[in-house]
């Protein structure tokens, strides 16, 4: 799987858009970026991926650049309950890989 | 959410005793997936499941052994728990091709 490179936290406050980079410069063409979280303790959650292409879904956006070498999910509206660590993730889309998990970027988002 | 459930939930053992831990899943997904996480490890993959009695190696596999005889329930087993083993332990599941693995609530195991 392809690095990737996270900031170890950020903060954010409460209602403001929270802008998690991340940068994976080796990535190959056939690999996805994905985003995941994981709320204390719990397992990890799916938030969104993408290719080349920007993306939203009613969580978050993805913003993939040109070159593929970094992209930036970004909650537009961050509450209490984002408070999390968020791990950005790049593997290709195939039977059954497992997802590698770094140490992610703990975001605390702030009243 | 998903319906993956594990147990026990909390498990405290001696060092040198077996312990195992069940994932069950009602979703009928066919890869299973058993995740160890540890501090400023990130979550790193033990053994998984491409189907039932299929199963495979990950990175962190030493010290563990799985079974899955259903598709419903992937065991991951220490055959004679060390404290090294101490760790919150997740089971995955997911279908192939699927972007999105989904998690169960994990298992916290001490071993003293």
């Amino acid at each position: 799987d392809a690095k990737t490179t996270q900031p170890t936290s950020m903060d954010c406050a409460e209602g403001r858009a929270a802008n998690l980079p991340c940068n994976h410069s080796t990535i190959s063409g056939n690999e996805y970026v994905y985003w995941y979280r994981q709320i204390h303790s719990q397992g990890p959650q799916y938030i969104i991926h993408g290719l080349k292409n920007n993306e939203t879904n009613e969580m978050a956006s993805l913003i993939i650049t040109e070159d593929r070498k970094s992209s930036t999910l970004i909650l537009p509206h961050a509450t209490l309950r984002d408070t999390a660590v968020y791990y950005c993730i790049v593997r290709p889309l195939s039977y059954g890989q497992n997802f590698v998990f770094g140490p992610g970027t703990r975001l605390s988002v702030l009243p | 959410d998903a319906g993956i459930t594990q147990s026990p939930r909390h498990k405290v053992t001696e060092t040198g005793t077996p312990v195992t831990l069940r994932c069950h899943q009602t979703e009928n997904h066919r890869y299973m997936y058993w995740y160890r996480q540890d501090p400023g490890h990130g979550l790193r993959l033990i053994h998984y499941s491409y189907g039932v009695k299929d199963t495979d190696k990950g990175e962190v596999s030493d010290g563990y052994s799985v079974s899955r005889s259903k598709t419903e329930d992937f065991l991951l087993t220490l055959e004679s728990a060390t404290s090294s083993q101490t760790s919150v332990y997740f089971c995955a599941i997911s279908e192939p091709l699927s972007y999105e693995q989904y998690f169960g609530p994990g298992t916290r195991l001490t071993v003293t």
